[in-house]
């Protein structure tokens, strides 16, 4: 079965840029559906980041599209994530997603937690 | 764009039935599906709810979903309400972009 793994910096510096990726294993991350990033700040609801499906098309939320890239890796086998002008604001939890349809997240990651402080 | 309105809490005891509302602003909420999350304290959200109605595999008939478009509102109800129930539940559907949109999340404490 599908299985997801974030990693990268848990800690980034005021306008520096957040960098993320999600390992993906048990399915052929190029072959189909969409693969995306939720995030959660500390005590609080969830907010959409955005989707990319295996073809590369990318859906980003408006309200962070100029920061936001999203791209897939298939040699690698992982999908990432960059967020860049970071400020205090974008500390929070992320999760990396699957998505068979892309409005409906079938599988989250164990999240992980990025604090923007200098 | 819209926005789906959650009430902050709710709480029930213990085999009753509780029904948790997600209103949407603007739109109608029939026109694109819900879905319904649990996340437990320390934990990655799990569907228990998708395409309004629509139950994942290994999620007891105890949780179902509906659409009312009189009030352009879901609504997840749990009924025979156990303690391990006790979580945050959020629903979330998505624009015209394809982008998801999630409700503001409601804590559900079974007392």
């Amino acid at each position: 079965q599908v299985q997801l793994q974030e990693s990268g910096p848990g800690l980034v510096k005021p306008s520096e840029t957040l960098s993320l990726t999600c390992a993906v294993s048990g399915y052929s991350i190029g072959s189909d559906y969409y693969w995306g990033w939720i995030r959660q700040p500390p005590g609080k609801g969830l907010e959409w980041i955005g989707s990319i499906y295996h073809s590369g098309s990318t859906y980003y939320n408006p309200s962070l599209k100029s920061r936001v890239t999203i791209s897939v890796d298939t040699s690698k086998s992982q999908f990432s994530l960059k967020l860049s002008s970071v400020t205090a604001a974008d500390t929070a939890v992320y999760y990396c997603a699957w998505l068979r349809r892309f409005y409906h997240v079938d599988l989250w990651g164990k999240g992980t937690t990025v604090i923007v402080s200098s | 764009n819209f926005m789906l309105t959650q009430p902050h809490s709710v709480s029930e005891s213990p085999g009753k039935t509780v029904t948790i509302s997600c209103t949407r602003s603007s739109g109608s909420i029939a026109s694109n599906y819900v879905q319904w999350y649990q996340q437990r304290p320390g934990s990655s959200p799990t569907t228990v709810i998708y395409e309004d109605n629509q139950r994942p595999s290994g999620v007891p008939d105890r949780f179902s979903g509906s659409i009312d478009s009189s009030s352009n509102s879901a609504s997840l109800t749990i009924s025979g309400l156990k303690t391990e129930d006790e979580a945050d539940y959020y629903c979330q559907s998505y624009d015209s972009s394809n982008h998801g949109v999630f409700g503001g999340g409601t804590k559900l404490t079974v007392l």
